[in-house]
């Protein structure tokens, strides 16, 4: 079955700091992959997504790029803010499955000033 | 828009104890869905609904039933709780089985005695 692994937390950095987590996954056929975070208190929000292969996803100074060859979707910002402290959990859809999402167990990032 | 709303918020139950969570979207989405979130394992499908009148069983279905009351709303039910059941649960609805978008609601925080 499909599956999704990210790298384990907590990440703590400094403000300005580049982030880098980790996201690998399983399927079968070509998936549609996610990034999703989630605020302290919130429920999960989308970041941004990749439907196909080498598509970049972007949002709010994050980027992933969907990376076929060694099935990976790693999250990267180039200066991270203490408002960027949440969890990030990276997601699939895939072909094979009715509109269900597939989601990693999930990064805690904190940032400190 | 209030978007996907649901209560309560927080729970406490005894074992054996039945519940009912509700939720609700103001989106006009087809499609809902209920998750449980747990430490280091991420998101969970319980139950989703693809549209009005349906529902099917996602990864753990077990202990629990749910009903699509309207395209609305889309309640959980725990008929007798378990100590396994404490979780952290999420409603979420989207556009329909083909949208790259789940939007998610603020959580009820479950604890089993």
């Amino acid at each position: 079955g499909n599956s999704v692994t990210q790298m384990e937390g907590p990440v703590t950095l400094s403000e300005e700091a580049f982030l880098t987590i980790n996201c690998t996954y399983t399927a079968t056929g070509y998936p549609s992959l996610f990034w999703y975070v989630q605020y302290p208190g919130e429920g999960l929000q989308l970041l941004l997504k990749a439907t196909k292969a080498d598509d970049k996803g972007s949002n709010k100074g994050f980027e992933a790029t969907y990376r076929k060859e060694t099935t990976s979707f790693h999250l990267e910002k180039g200066s991270v803010q203490v408002s960027d402290s949440a969890v990030y959990f990276c997601a699939l859809k895939g072909t094979d499955s009715w509109g269900k999402f597939q989601f990693g167990a999930g990064t805690q990032v904190v940032v400190t000033p | 828009n209030a978007g996907v709303t649901q209560t309560p918020k927080f729970q406490v139950l005894k074992t054996g104890q039945s519940m009912t969570l509700q939720c609700a979207q103001d989106m006009n989405h087809n499609s809902m869905y209920w998750y449980r979130q747990d430490p280091g394992m991420g998101l969970r499908l319980i139950y989703y609904s693809a549209s009005e009148g349906t529902t099917d069983k996602g990864e753990v279905p077990n202990g629990y039933n749910v009903s699509r009351l309207n395209k609305r709303e889309f309640s959980l039910r725990l008929e007798s709780a378990a100590p396994s059941q404490t979780s952290v649960y999420f409603c979420a609805s989207s556009d329909g089985p083909g949208s790259y978008e789940q939007y998610f609601g603020p959580g009820t925080r479950l604890t089993v005695t």
